[in-house]
């Protein structure tokens, strides 16, 4: 089973409003990972998890705020978003983060910010 | 700085073959993925390349030269559901995934 689960499919917000986008996988993955999309673009990394601690921040806005409760679940939680900010979100996990660890990705949550 | 190119796009007939090259540049090497991206979904693993050489899995094979900085992705028996992007992605010496930018092919009957 490879598979990582993403709720919701998709988001509308409006720049004042607060939201959580969430992340589940139970392949006991032990790193995980958040990534933002661009139509026509390459994932970009923004937060990485390893063993529930965060390890990478790859300067992301305080407006994004990354939470691991346990080693199965990730939270994305959003407050005073731009409408630059409308993206695919997708999360990722993989067994570890070192050699011939593949990255598996949830289905993702399209956000629109209005 | 580092680098991933790929074609930014491709046309192949079903039922034919077609190559999407991938050449990098990146500060170390931790191996190399092929992911298949269709619109609006999430990337799908497709294969890991590490050492030189190919590898095979049914339909798809991929091969990697690192002394060239070079892999490509051989796509067979093409099918209209193969129609997506492909991302080639390098993981470097800090084992971060550098992507990119991804080939759309596009298949005709």
């Amino acid at each position: 089973d490879t598979e990582v689960t993403q709720t919701p499919k998709h988001l509308v917000m409006g720049m004042t409003n607060k939201k959580s986008l969430k992340c589940e996988q139970h392949m006991g993955h032990r790193a995980m990972y958040w990534y933002k999309q661009k139509a026509k673009k390459p994932p970009e990394l923004m937060f990485v998890y390893s063993y529930e601690k965060l390890s990478i921040n790859e300067s992301v806005p305080s407006r994004f705020s990354p939470e691991c409760p346990n080693s199965s679940l990730l939270n994305l939680h959003l407050h005073a978003l731009q409408p630059e900010d409308s993206a695919l979100y997708l999360c990722a996990s993989s067994l570890g983060t070192g050699d011939q660890e593949t990255q598996y990705f949830g289905p993702g949550t399209r956000l629109l910010v209005l | 700085g580092q680098n991933i190119d790929q074609p930014t796009e491709m046309t192949a007939t079903e039922g034919a073959i077609v190559q999407i090259n991938c050449t990098y540049q990146t500060s170390g090497f931790n191996g190399l993925f092929w992911y298949q991206q269709h619109a609006g979904e999430a990337p799908t693993f497709l294969s890991y390349n590490v050492l030189d050489g190919l590898e095979e899995k049914g339909r798809f094979s991929s091969f990697l030269s690192r002394s060239k900085g070079y892999s490509y992705l051989l796509l067979k028996e093409l099918q209209m559901k193969d129609s997506a992007s492909y991302l080639c992605a390098v993981r470097d010496s800090n084992y971060q995934l550098i992507w990119g930018a991804g080939t759309k092919l596009i298949i005709k009957p």
